[in-house]
């Protein structure tokens, strides 16, 4: 069954300080992989993309790691900042049919504290 | 402005009483669908539609209908809501060929 698994479920970090978010997944055959970040009352939005040959890749202060051989993801941000705090969800697409199929995680829920 | 549009944001119904929100985005994305989304359980597809006309259950379709008479709409329509459809609804559209979905506002629904 393809499954996405994010930990953990929620995370406090005080302001400055930076953090890391796990993404572990079982899918086949895998696309690629999308961090999301998803603000209060919005709708989520693309943080950065990973494709199988890509092991890092920036966006600003946020750094998105991929192994495809132990099928594990991570986010980190550096330096946080308040308009961190949201909900990041990792989602992994299935190759297949006419079009992939998108798996979603259940999110981290980051606060950033003063 | 590129987006994706949901109408309404909010909304208190009663069970039993029809409703429908509406989906319109202007990117000409062939690909639209539908999310609820729950706390701890995260976004589900509920339906989605490949192209005019095509449309397909996603993972928790029950009570639940859709159509795609235009491209750029996909509305959702809940013939007889029931309070376990309380939920945050998402509409998203996307290319084919990307994988970079596009999210709307999200339709916060309560069904009393």
């Amino acid at each position: 069954k393809n499954q996405v698994e994010q930990s953990p479920q929620s995370l406090i970090i005080l302001e400055g300080k930076n953090c890391t978010l796990q993404c572990n997944y079982t899918v086949s055959p895998f696309s690629n992989l999308r961090w999301y970040k998803q603000d209060t009352g919005r709708g989520p939005v693309s943080l950065t993309i990973m494709t199988f040959s890509e092991n890092t890749k920036s966006n600003g202060r946020y750094t998105a790691t991929l192994d495809a051989d132990t099928k594990q993801s991570s986010l980190h941000i550096t330096a946080s900042q308040l308009s961190d705090s949201a909900s990041y969800i990792c989602v992994v697409s299935v190759m297949g049919g006419a079009t992939n199929k998108l798996i979603f995680g259940t999110g981290t829920l980051l606060a950033v504290q003063p | 402005e590129a987006q994706v549009t949901q109408n309404p944001r909010y909304l208190i119904t009663v069970t039993g009483k029809k409703l429908t929100v509406t989906c319109s985005q202007n990117m000409n994305h062939e690909y639209m669908s539908w999310y609820r989304q729950d706390p701890g359980l995260g976004l589900r597809q509920i339906y989605y539609s490949m192209n005019v006309e095509v449309t397909d259950k996603g993972d928790v379709p029950e009570g639940y209908k859709v159509s795609r008479k235009e491209k750029r709409n996909f509305p959702l329509i809940l013939e007889s809501p029931s309070p376990n459809q309380t939920s945050l609804y998402f509409c998203a559209s996307r290319l084919f060929s990307v994988t970079e979905a596009f999210f709307g506002q999200g339709t916060r629904l309560t069904v009393v």
